[in-house]
């Protein structure tokens, strides 16, 4: 069964910081990842997504995250971060075998301006 | 709004009453999902629905019992629950073609609480 990993649970950083998340995936078979964000009281977003195709995949609010099979992971990153990214975000991996959506824990991002 | 829709947003209740939770979501997607989100643990996926049909049960203990009376409405009915079963209940809804689910898109939320 697949399994989600987001070592970094609390990032703090200030406004105009480089960003990255780690994300790491267990092997089972065909993967198709995501990346959500949850604001303060809102519900889950999807931010971007991968299926195939080119591995540095582009999402919405200038992220992007990078597919390396190799090492099984999956990182968001953002050049320069804004106090609006203030959230939660999560990884997901979706299990093609068992037709399951499997988070990460969550990685909370604090922006201070 | 994402086009899932969720009721109520909050919802307090006692160890014996009965309650249920609503969701409803009106983008022609065939499957529907209940998510439980506590502090500090993964999105946990409790109930999954394809075309009504439930195809997966998590080892939810009895005291959830979820109903899917048609493709775009999914229940939570629940009874008899433990203070630790306090969380934000999410309800998800996805296309499926073939196994490869299209996005999805999930509501806000019922923030429940058991006293």
């Amino acid at each position: 069964a697949q399994s989600v990993s987001q070592h970094n649970h609390h990032v703090i950083l200030s406004e105009a910081a480089s960003l990255e998340l780690g994300c790491n995936y267990s092997y089972g078979g065909t993967v198709n990842l995501f990346w959500y964000v949850q604001y303060p009281g809102q519900h889950l977003q999807l931010l971007l997504k991968y299926f195939s195709g080119d591995p540095l995949v582009k999402g919405i609010k200038g992220f992007e995250a990078e597919f390396i099979k190799s090492k099984f992971s999956f990182n968001l990153r953002k050049p320069s971060v804004q106090w609006s990214d203030t959230a939660e975000y999560f990884c997901a991996v979706h299990d093609d075998n068992t037709d399951k959506l499997i988070f990460g824990t969550g990685t909370r991002l604090q922006v201070f301006p | 709004e994402t086009g899932v829709t969720q009721t109520p947003r909050h919802l307090v209740m006692g160890m014996t009453n009965k309650k249920s939770l609503k969701c409803e979501q009106h983008l022609g997607h065939n499957a529907m999902y209940w998510y439980k989100q506590s502090a500090k643990k993964p999105l946990e996926l409790m109930f999954v629905y394809n075309f009504k049909e439930q195809t997966e049960n998590n080892s939810v203990p009895s005291r959830f019992s979820p109903e899917c009376p048609n493709s775009s409405h999914l229940f939570l009915h629940l009874h008899t629950l433990q203070p630790e079963d306090s969380a934000l209940y999410l309800c998800a809804s996805s296309q499926n073609r073939g196994v490869r689910p299209i996005g999805y898109t999930f509501g806000s939320g019922t923030r429940l609480t058991v006293v």
